[in-house]
């Protein structure tokens, strides 16, 4: 099983729809992400949480919110989609005591597009 | 300038063949150095850090240039299996991921 899986993998919505984007891992970071990907750009970042009980705003978060529901788990929604909220989604996790703070394990991906 | 700059290529490059691109940065205060590697449709990965001292890892040597803020990536020897997009990352902040900036990357094409 992969370290951070993500769910769904591929999720085609509509304009307006409510959409939640899970994360769960096995690495037992502390420090969780999520990015989105749009070609010919590089990676933003959405959200980030260093623990359970710490939720942060990245570069782009206008849009979208964040649960951290376990320190396994940090889910992405959409409250109300847009198109231009189409885009490929990556979860990421690090841990500055092994893998070192900057390293990222990224889960596979999640491809939205909203119609 | 942008904050993390990469020609975007594509590089076609002979098998075998020695290949190097650049990517510059603009904030002279950043710290920390990666190059990922990411496939068509996957997850990027950690290729490898990039100390100043400059660094090798096999086929791979990435360098620091902090006076003239840029950092390369060299692969010797290239691989059908090497073609990907290498991501530039810096991070202007120590101590945590949520400073670093992805460049857009550069594609590269090894040809047999």
């Amino acid at each position: 099983d992969a370290d951070v899986t993500q769910t769904p993998r591929n999720r085609i919505t509509k304009t307006g729809k409510r959409i939640m984007l899970e994360c769960s891992q096995t690495k037992g970071h502390d420090r969780m992400y999520w990015y989105r990907q749009d070609p010919g750009l590089g990676l933003r970042l959405i959200y980030y949480s260093f623990d359970v009980k710490d939720i942060n705003k990245g570069e782009i978060s206008d849009g979208y919110s964040v649960s951290r529901q376990a320190q396994a788990k940090f889910s992405l929604s959409l409250e109300s989609a847009i198109p231009n909220q189409t885009a490929l989604y990556f979860c990421a996790t690090s841990d500055p005591q092994t893998t070192g703070a900057n390293v990222l394990t990224f889960g596979a991906g999640s491809r939205l597009t909203v119609l | 300038r942008k904050e993390v700059e990469q020609d975007p290529g594509p590089f076609n490059v002979p098998e075998g063949a020695t290949v190097a691109f650049n990517c510059t940065y603009s904030n002279s205060a950043s710290q920390s150095f990666f190059w990922y590697r990411q496939d068509c449709r996957k997850e990027p990965k950690l290729l490898m850090s990039v100390y100043s001292s400059g660094n090798e890892d096999g086929r791979f040597t990435a360098q620091l240039n902090r006076a003239s803020q840029y950092i390369s990536l060299l692969i010797r020897d290239s691989k059908l299996s090497d073609s990907a997009t290498y991501l530039c990352v810096v991070n202007k902040i120590w101590g945590g991921a949520d400073g670093l900036t992805f460049g857009k990357g550069t594609h590269l094409i090894i040809q047999p």
